[in-house]
């Protein structure tokens, strides 16, 4: 069974740091991995999907890397902002599933 | 983007009574939706896979007949959550993949509080 982690469970940075959260995951065959972003009491946005033949995506701030031989993956956010603040979750999909598998996310602070 | 809405967002009832959630695809049409459920500081687990004309499948510890799932058309899922406990009080999500873009669609979630 898939299990996936995240660390840390909680971070809290000065406006303007650059920053990297961590997902591992235990069951290398997997068929994408997505990054959310979700705010309290809110559902969730979808900021980056990885392929698994892909090794990472960018999009603006937010670069995510994805290592499957290790089970690994990064989510690098630059020059971070209060509005950055939120809870992120790494999920991943196995093959011919649209199923997801969630982390228990990191908690985000910027602080200004 | 595609959208996902849920209905209600927040619902309090006392125990005992039943709820229904429901979740509509707004621009798409979603042969599949999954509904999730998130305790706090928890992430979300997969309750069921709602399947449009045929049984949901259920997850591994989740009560099938407490956890009514009815996917009557391509747009709408509801759940309803039977007989409701104070133990029940969660935020319950569903989403929806759209066709072809390997992603999904998230719901705003509803909140549910069984007093």
């Amino acid at each position: 069974k898939q299990e996936v982690t995240q660390i840390p469970a909680a971070l809290s940075v000065p406006e303007g740091e650059n920053l990297v959260l961590n997902c591992s995951f235990t069951d290398s065959a997997i068929y994408n991995l997505q990054w959310f972003r979700q705010d309290p009491g809110k559902g969730l946005t979808s900021l980056l999907l990885i392929q698994s033949s892909q090794r990472e995506q960018t999009s603006g701030r937010l670069n995510a890397s994805l290592d499957k031989s290790s089970g690994r993956s990064t989510l690098y956010i630059a020059a971070s902002q209060p509005g950055d603040s939120a809870t992120y979750l790494c999920a991943l999909t196995g093959a011919g599933s649209y199923q997801l598998t969630f982390g228990k996310g990191t908690k985000l602070s910027v602080i200004p | 983007g595609a959208v996902v809405s849920q209905h209600p967002s927040w619902v309090i009832c006392k125990s005992g009574t039943s709820v229904k959630i429901e979740c509509r695809s707004l621009d798409f049409q979603a042969t599949t939706m999954f509904w999730y459920r998130q305790f706090p500081k928890q992430s979300l687990m997969l309750m069921a896979t709602s399947n449009e004309g045929s049984k949901a499948t259920y997850e591994q510890g989740v009560e099938k007949d407490k956890f009514l799932i009815n996917h009557a058309s391509l747009t709408l899922s509801t759940l309803t959550v039977t007989s409701a406990h104070p133990e029940d009080s969660s935020f319950y999500i569903c989403s929806a993949p759209n066709r072809g873009q390997e992603t999904q669609y998230f719901g705003p979630g509803t909140r549910l509080l069984v007093l």
